[in-house]
């Protein structure tokens, strides 16, 4: 069954540096998201991706964030400057059809010390 | 603020009985609701979606959706120990662009 893959599975970083979670979703799906999930609380929307373009941001998506779909594989998130608030499990997601849903990736825990 | 509402639990079950989930959305004129199952340290993994009111069954699962009172709940029959994780009601939102989530109820299903 095709996958969402995402890499790397655990990311320690220090605060103020740079991080790039990357994302390869299934093949023929469309549509991109990035969600993250704060230990013991609700998965929390970041951002959609649609025909190389945002179509919708949360608050949460402030200008620390960016997205970027390089080639015709990969969808990437980038924190500019982590802070140790950003500390969660980060989720890529794709869909074809809304009919189906989301499948998500097996996430990237983001770790800022 | 669009919201997703789902009692946090744990909902404790013995094997073989009915679970019942429910969740309740504030935004009148959302249209399609999706049930993920999530397992403690990995990612959501769809259940049902449902978007028309009245039941859908997919084998021991049943979506229900009543838009009149804005909820949604989720029927597993046969409870099994595997079963046990949390469950997460999702709403997307009127744009199509965001699935909006609950934060999710625990289901414990003893054997």
């Amino acid at each position: 069954e095709p996958e969402v893959t995402q890499t790397p599975s655990h990311q320690v970083t220090q605060m103020g540096q740079e991080v790039i979670l990357r994302c390869v979703p299934i093949s023929n799906h469309l549509y991109f998201y990035w969600y993250r999930q704060i230990l013991g609380q609700k998965v929390e929307f970041l951002v959609s991706f649609y025909n190389n373009e945002i179509s919708e941001k949360s608050e949460i998506f402030d200008d620390q964030f960016s997205v970027e779909r390089p080639d015709g594989s990969n969808f990437t998130l980038k924190i500019r400057s982590t802070k140790l608030e950003d500390s969660a499990m980060y989720f890529c997601a794709s869909m074809r059809e809304e009919v189906y849903g989301y499948t998500f990736g097996s996430g990237t825990r983001l770790t800022v010390v | 603020q669009k919201e997703v509402e789902q009692n946090s639990g744990p909902l404790s079950v013995p094997e073989g009985a009915i679970a019942s989930l429910n969740c309740t959305y504030s935004d009148r004129v959302s249209q399609s609701f999706f049930w993920y199952r999530q397992y403690s340290g990995k990612s959501p993994e769809l259940i049902m979606s449902i978007y028309s009111n009245g039941d859908k069954e997919d084998g021991r699962f049943t979506a229900q959706l009543n838009k009149a009172s804005q909820y949604v709940s989720l029927l597993i029959r046969d409870s099994q120990p595997s079963d046990s994780a949390t469950y997460l009601c999702a709403v997307l939102n009127q744009a199509g662009t965001a699935l909006i989530f609950g934060k999710g109820t625990t289901l414990s299903v003893s054997s």
